[in-house]
C-alpha cells in the first residue's frame, strides 16, 4: 500500500525567506502527487499536482515542486514567502487508476514578519 | 457557484446518539469522498463513491455508512456515536481520478 510521510509537523519562517516543506512517498506502482492548502477553519485547495512530463512543477501563489523518482520525493518550495502564506500544507498520492487521495500528516507553515 | 456543500457545520452529539453528515455538490462530478481530519493525524478516507448507486470503504469506515442515490448527494451516517468519532469531516468531489479534488468546509463534530 502506498503512503504519504511529512517529516516536518512545523517549519517556522520569517517573512521573505524562502521554504522547503517535504514530502516523500512510498508506492512500487506509479503514482500521482499533489500538494493541498489548508487556511483555518477551511476545507482543502489545490496548490499544484504531478501527473507526468517535465518533473518541476509550477502551482499558485508562486509555489512550485519537484518530482524525483529515484528518490520518492515530491518536495514543495517557494523562494519568498508572504504572511498569507501561513497554513497547513499537505502532500497527497494517488495510485494511477485509483482514484483514491492518501494524505500525509500535514506541515504547518508559520510565517512571522 | 456552490461546489462543495457540507451541512450542519458544527455538532454536538451525545454517545449513543445517530446523526446524518450531509454532503452536496453542483459540479456534476462522478467521485465524492468522506474524509475525517484528526489533530497530527492528516486525512483519513472514510469512504468513497465512483457514481450513483457505488460505494466503497476507504482507510476508516468502521461506525460509518454512505449511500449515493444521485450525482450530487453523498451523505454520512453515524448509528451510534462514539467519542472516537470526535473529528472535522471534509466532503470532497472530483470529476475524475488524477484530477483536483474539491472540498467542502468542512463539519466539526464532538461526541460527548
Amino acid at each position: 500500500a502506498q503512503s504519504v510521510t511529512q517529516l516536518d509537523s512545523q517549519v517556522p519562517v520569517f517573512e521573505e525567506a524562502p521554504v522547503e516543506l517535504r514530502c516523500n512517498y512510498s508506492s512500487s506502482v506509479s503514482v500521482y502527487l499533489f500538494w493541498y492548502v489548508q487556511y483555518p477553519n477551511q476545507g482543502l485547495q489545490l496548490l499544484l499536482k504531478y501527473l507526468s512530463g517535465s518533473t518541476l512543477v509550477k502551482g499558485i501563489n508562486g509555489f512550485e515542486a519537484e518530482f524525483n523518482k529515484s528518490q520518492t520525493s515530491f518536495h514543495l518550495r517557494k523562494p519568498s514567502v508572504h504572511i498569507s502564506d501561513t497554513a497547513e500544507y499537505f502532500c497527497a498520492v494517488e495510485v494511477t487508476g485509483f482514484q483514491k487521495l492518501v494524505f500525509g500528516t500535514g506541515t504547518r507553515l508559520l510565517v512571522s514578519p | 457557484n456552490a461546489g462543495v456543500t457540507q451541512t450542519p457545520k458544527f455538532r454536538i452529539l451525545k454517545i449513543g446518539q445517530s446523526m446524518t453528515l450531509q454532503c452536496t455538490q453542483d459540479m456534476n462530478h462522478n467521485y465524492m469522498y468522506w474524509y475525517r481530519q484528526d489533530p497530527g493525524m492528516g486525512l483519513k478516507l472514510i469512504y468513497y463513491s465512483v457514481g450513483a448507486g457505488i460505494t466503497d470503504k476507504g482507510e476508516v469506515p468502521n461506525g460509518y455508512n454512505v449511500s449515493r442515490s444521485t450525482t450530487e448527494d453523498f451523505p454520512l451516517r453515524l448509528e451510534l456515536a462514539a467519542p472516537s468519532q470526535t473529528s472535522v469531516y471534509f466532503c470532497a468531489s472530483s470529476p475524475a481520478g488524477n484530477t483536483e479534488a474539491f472540498f467542502g468546509q468542512g463539519t466539526r463534530l464532538t461526541v460527548v
